[in-house]
């Protein structure tokens, strides 16, 4: 079965250092890999997606991450943290039937100066 | 719409009682999704809806939750007989046909609490 593993559920970095946010999958089958951004009282936004093809992706915000399928690895990264920053992500696989996403419990990453 | 709607933002509503959310997908979009998100849980599966196919409700809790979609656009989710431990955000997302492959659009979710 297709599984998520968020490593820290609070993360805290300084305004301006290196954000990385760990996420491991499983999956029985090639997988689709998602991380999403949560907003302080607001719905869930899209931040970057793998699919197939590059193994490194980059999404809005200066985000980027890299799929690595020896490691059962798409951790999350931005070089610079920004105080905007701040907010809960989420990273999710796709399930075995390609119909839905199986998200893990989240980090929440705060930034302070 | 312009974005999934959801409908109310807030509910408080007592134990025992049963609630109506409601999810307004973005036109045009087949599938769509139920999720619930307790404090330090993560996004919980609950249900799944792709056009006229059968709906998936492997994720629904209990058999006090049950979900429609009407029309192949707006769906309800009924809780009845609520208890505490339903508190949650409710969160429905849309997508086109494959939302595994091209993401969600999320909603702004449906804040329940059971007192």
């Amino acid at each position: 079965a297709q599984s998520v593993t968020q490593l820290g559920s609070h993360v805290s970095v300084s305004e301006g250092a290196l954000v990385l946010l760990r996420c491991n999958y499983s999956s029985s089958v090639p997988p689709y890999l998602f991380w999403y951004v949560q907003y302080p009282n607001q719905g869930l936004q899209l931040l970057l997606k793998y699919t197939t093809g590059a193994t490194l992706v980059k999404g809005i915000n200066g985000f980027e991450a890299e799929f690595k399928k020896s490691e059962t690895s798409f951790h999350l990264t931005k070089p610079s943290a920004h105080m905007s920053d701040a907010a809960e992500y989420f990273c999710a696989v796709s399930d075995g039937g390609y119909n839905k996403l199986i998200f893990g419990a989240g980090t929440r990453l705060a930034v302070h100066p | 719409g312009a974005g999934v709607s959801q409908s109310p933002s807030n509910k408080v509503t007592e134990k025992g009682k049963d609630v109506e959310l409601r999810c307004d997908p973005i036109s045009g979009h087949t599938a769509l999704y139920w999720y619930r998100q307790s404090l330090g849980q993560g996004l919980e599966f609950l249900i799944y809806f792709q056009g006229n196919s059968a709906p998936d409700k492997s994720g629904l809790p209990s058999d006090r939750f049950s979900a429609e979609r009407t029309g192949g656009s707006v769906s309800t989710l009924t809780i009845q007989r609520t208890q505490q431990e339903d508190s949650a955000v409710y969160l429905c997302a849309s997508s086109t046909r494959q939302g595994a492959y091209y993401g969600y659009t999320f909603g702004s979710g449906t804040r329940l609490t059971v007192v």
